[in-house]
């Protein structure tokens, strides 16, 4: 099993839409919580991280649900630019580095 | 100002070959990671340094592979006797520090290396 799941989509959405991405991860030592976003050919960049009381950013909510260790992404009022591969990112407090989910595969139609 | 960058950004090279990919971090940056993405997967982490050292590499997948940073800057991962398998993209990515809250990652673009 892998450490960090993800449903790979594709999700293809048109603009406007509300699109939600879930993640478990299997390590319950695990600390700290990511998204990041990897556009096609690019690097990923951290998108936002997320905390157990969740948070927002604009258009983007993280939640964290540490008792069954799930992770969600909600984006609203999509956009053309928000078309993407959104993945799923775990680091356990003793570890440093990151733990990466396969990544979800977001295309926002027009 | 600069981000991480790697070279070259891409290499191609033939099976049993030896081969060396450059990482320079964000100046100042203490940590620097190499992490592996295959087509399809999200990176994987094969190391981390902090300063000179390597802090842990319990990622490497075996003993072909290898990465110093002699200067506590620029770093270099080695693979050795090169395998079709290893065809991959290869992300460096550095930190501040290691401790929150300037341990984000910053990644450079990666080098594509494929083994023919």
């Amino acid at each position: 099993r892998k450490e960090v799941e993800q449903d790979p989509g594709p999700f293809n959405v048109p603009e406007g839409a509300t699109v939600a991405f879930n993640c478990t991860y299997s390590n319950s030592a695990s600390q700290s919580f990511f998204w990041y976003r990897q556009d096609c050919r690019k690097e990923p960049k951290l998108l936002m991280s997320v905390y157990s009381s969740g948070n927002e950013d604009g258009r983007f909510t993280a939640q964290l649900n540490r008792a069954s260790q799930y992770i969600s992404l909600l984006i609203r009022d999509s956009k053309l630019s928000d078309s993407a591969t959104y993945l799923c990112v775990v680091s356990s407090g003793s570890a440093r580095q990151l733990t990466f989910g396969s990544g979800t595969q977001l295309t926002v139609l027009p | 100002g600069a981000g991480v960058s790697q070279t070259p950004s891409n290499k191609v090279t033939e099976k049993g070959k030896y081969v060396e990919l450059r990482c320079d971090p964000i100046s100042g940056h203490t940590a620097l990671y190499w992490y592996r993405q295959s087509l399809g997967q999200g990176p994987e982490f094969l190391i981390y340094f902090q300063g000179t050292g390597a802090a842990d590499d319990s990622g490497l997948p075996n003993d072909r592979f290898f990465a110093v940073r002699p200067e506590g800057s620029v770093s270099t991962l080695k693979i050795q006797r090169t395998e079709r398998g290893d065809s991959a993209v290869y992300l460096c990515a550095s930190s501040l520090s290691i401790s929150y809250p300037d341990n984000e990652q910053f990644f450079g673009p990666g080098t594509r290396l494929t083994v023919l």
